[in-house]
């Protein structure tokens, strides 16, 4: 199994306060991402990274923001929680450039936006 | 706008028989395809993939099938078992940067004893 753990798995808050999630890794993978899952929308990319301090958009990045200080850890914040954000939330990590790799999953992180 | 759709939001199947998942693509320029399973509170885990050269990759009871002049594929699962109910997703790479991939909506299979 790879070497991708997040936190927390389980979170309830209130609309219009900051959250954090965190991605950790010890597999020293170059690329790193977050997805949401919702149903009836299968897994979106949020944001992902390509090294330390490198990162980029997804297709559904409005409202969240990420930080990349170290190979291992990528954290994904929503400054200001919205009821559009309950959702459960994957990490993935992948290591090679190119179509042919695969990407490896955490367990998710489950919001909840009250 | 769906690059990768799975028409289908469930399929059970008895025991034994074969299960077959569908996936549809709307961008021709995807070369490569996977299939990843879901079980409930974990991660996605990946399942058998197929490149656009091949028409047919297979894995032990796994095989996936591509029609790239319909743009479709579909993953069979023979004999299928209990263990394999789970969510199956479909999934293409493609976009800028670093090479992101796109998901179907995904599939629940549920095998009946």
């Amino acid at each position: 199994d790879a070497g991708i753990t997040q936190s927390p798995r389980h979170k309830v808050t209130e609309t219009g306060t900051p959250v954090t999630l965190r991605c950790h890794q010890t597999e020293n993978h170059r690329y790193m991402y977050w997805y949401r899952q919702d149903p009836g929308h299968g897994l979106r990319l949020i944001h992902y990274s390509y090294g330390v301090k490198d990162t980029d958009k997804g297709e559904v990045s409005d409202g969240y923001s990420v930080s990349r200080s170290k190979t291992e850890d990528f954290l994904l914040t929503l400054e200001s929680a919205t009821s559009s954000q309950t959702s459960v939330y994957f990490c993935a990590i992948r290591n090679n450039w190119g179509n042919t790799g695969e990407l490896f999953f955490g367990e998710g992180s489950r919001l909840t936006v009250l | 706008d769906q690059q990768v759709k799975q028409n289908s939001p469930s399929l059970s199947v008895q025991e034994g028989r074969i299960s077959i998942l569908n996936c549809d693509y709307t961008n021709s320029m995807f070369d490569y395809f996977l299939w990843y399973k879901k079980y409930p509170a974990e991660g996605p885990t990946f399942l058998i993939s197929i490149s656009s050269i091949k028409d047919k990759n297979e894995d032990g009871r796994f095989t996936v099938f591509l029609n790239k002049s319909a743009k479709h594929l579909s993953l069979h699962i023979v004999p299928s078992q209990p263990g394999d109910s789970a969510v199956y997703f479909c999934a293409a790479p493609g976009g800028t940067g670093a090479n992101n991939l796109f998901f179907g909506t995904g599939t629940r299979l549920t095998v009946i004893p």
